[in-house]
């Protein structure tokens, strides 16, 4: 069965500093992977997928994830973050032969001025 | 472009009652999920349909009910109302399977 474990429940970056944010999965072949994040009040907003190829992936908002499958992670970083991005941010995993993705349980993320 | 459309965005219930939560995409997905979030706990999928006509139970089916007639629209029954059911409610929906989700703004349901 996959399942998804963010480590980090929250974390803290000042504006303006780089971000990441921790995603692994398990699953015995090649996932697609997501990563949503959701603003207060508001629903979930997908950021970027990754389903083959580049392991790279450009998502919104200046976003993007790396794929490591000898670490069987899926990273979401930012180079440079804003006020705005506080959010909660949401990895997911979806087997080749289901339509049905496993979330993890979330990182809030912080930014401070 | 609308989207997912829920509706309502805010509902109180009294234990015992019912109702039904909207859920309307115009994007014509063949895909539609119901999803509840608690706290700290992630998203647990409710119900999904591939298709109209076609439903299926996910990891908490228990004490709701869905239908799909339409493409359009999958509500979500709530019968016999219990305060482990206060929660926020997404729908969401996906042209195909392993794409991607478009997710409604959510229905806050709080039992009393």
């Amino acid at each position: 069965a996959q399942s998804v474990t963010q480590p980090d429940i929250h974390i803290t970056v000042s504006e303006g500093a780089s971000l990441e944010l921790r995603c692994n999965y398990s699953y015995g072949a090649t996932p697609y992977l997501f990563w949503y994040v959701q603003s207060p009040g508001q629903g979930l907003q997908l950021l970027l997928k990754y389903f083959s190829g580049d392991t790279l992936v450009q998502g919104i908002k200046g976003f993007e994830a790396e794929f490591k499958r000898s670490q069987s992670s899926f990273n979401l970083r930012k180079p440079s973050v804003h006020w705005s991005d506080a959010a909660e941010y949401f990895c997911a995993v979806e087997s080749g032969g289901s339509y049905i993705p496993t979330f993890g349980r979330g990182t809030s993320l912080i930014v401070h001025p | 472009n609308a989207g997912v459309t829920q509706t309502p965005k805010f509902r109180i219930l009294k234990i015992g009652q019912s109702m039904t939560l909207q859920c309307a995409q115009d994007m014509n997905h063949n895909y539609m999920y119901w999803y509840r979030q608690d706290p700290g706990m992630g998203l647990k999928l409710i119900y999904y349909s591939v298709g109209a006509g076609i439903t299926d139970k996910g990891e908490v089916p228990n004490g709701y009910n869905v239908s799909r007639s339409t493409t359009e629209d999958f509500p979500l029954r709530l019968e016999l109302a219990a305060p482990s059911q206060t929660s926020v409610y997404f729908c969401a929906s996906s042209p195909q399977g392993n794409y991607g989700y478009t997710f409604g703004s959510g229905t806050r349901l709080t039992v009393v």
